[in-house]
C-alpha cells in the first residue's frame, strides 16, 4: 500500500541555519504531496503542497519539489528561525479511487536555538 | 471565524468507562476524519465521514465508536474495548479540494 518516509528527528539547529527534511513515499496513484506543521499542543496546519511531477510548493520561506523520478518531496529553508520550531509532517492524498485518503509520515521535530 | 472546536482539551477516563470526544465545525464542509496521534509515531486514521449520516472505518476503527447526524458535528466515543486509549486525538475536515483543517485537538489519558 501507500507509505511516507521522513528522516527520523529531533533535528536541531542554529538559528540562521539551512535547513532540510527528508521525505520519500510509495504509492500506486497519482499522489498529492503535503507538509504540514504542528506547534506544541496544536493541531496540524497545512504549511504546503504540491499535487504533480515537478511543481514546487512555497510557503513562508519553506520549499518543496514533487520528484516523482525519486519519488521524494523533501522540505527545506534557507534561514530557520527560532519560530519555526515545531514538528513537521510529510503527507500524500491519494484520490484515485475517488475518495480522498491520506497518509501521513511519523514526523520530524525541528529545534531552532538562537 | 470559521473553523474546527474539539473539546474538551484533556479527558481523562476511568476503566471501564466510555468517553465522548467532541469535534464541531462551522466550515460547511461535507467530509470529517478522526485522528489518532501517539508520541514518535504519525496519524492513524480512526473513522472518516464524507457525508451526513455515513461513514466508513478507518485503519484502528476497534473500541472505536462515531455519529454523524449533523453536517457540522462528528462526535468520537472511545469505548471500553479501547484498551490503549492514551493519545491525542485530532478531528479534521475538508471541503472539495484536499486540504485538510484540523483542530487542535484532545489529550484523553487513562486514570
Amino acid at each position: 500500500g501507500d507509505s511516507v518516509t521522513q528522516m527520523e528527528g529531533p533535528v536541531t539547529l542554529s538559528e540562521e541555519a539551512f535547513l532540510t527534511i527528508n521525505c520519500t513515499y510509495t504509492a500506486t496513484g497519482y499522489p498529492s504531496l503535503f507538509w504540514y506543521v504542528q506547534y506544541p499542543g496544536e493541531g496540524l496546519q497545512l504549511l504546503l503542497k504540491a499535487t504533480k511531477a515537478d511543481d514546487k510548493g512555497s510557503n513562508k520561506g519553506f520549499e518543496a519539489t514533487y520528484r516523482k523520478e525519486t519519488t521524494s518531496f523533501h522540505l527545506e529553508k534557507g534561514s530557520v528561525q527560532v519560530s519555526d520550531s515545531a514538528v513537521y509532517f510529510c503527507a500524500l492524498s491519494d484520490r484515485t479511487s475517488g475518495t480522498y485518503k491520506y497518509i501521513f509520515g511519523t514526523g520530524t521535530r525541528l529545534k531552532v536555538l538562537a | 471565524d470559521g473553523g474546527i472546536t474539539q473539546s474538551p482539551k484533556y479527558l481523562f477516563r476511568k476503566e471501564g468507562q466510555n468517553v465522548t470526544l467532541s469535534c464541531e465545525q462551522n466550515l460547511n464542509h461535507d467530509a470529517m476524519y478522526w485522528y489518532r496521534q501517539d508520541p514518535g509515531q504519525g496519524l492513524r486514521l480512526i473513522y472518516y465521514s464524507q457525508i451526513v449520516n455515513d461513514f466508513q472505518k478507518g485503519d484502528i476503527a476497534e473500541g472505536y465508536s462515531v455519529s454523524r447526524e449533523k453536517k457540522e458535528s462528528f462526535p468520537l466515543t472511545v469505548t471500553s474495548a479501547q484498551k490503549n486509549p492514551t493519545a491525542f486525538y485530532l478531528c479534521a475536515s475538508r471541503l472539495t479540494g484536499e486540504k485538510l483543517f484540523f483542530g487542535s485537538g484532545t489529550q484523553l489519558s487513562v486514570l
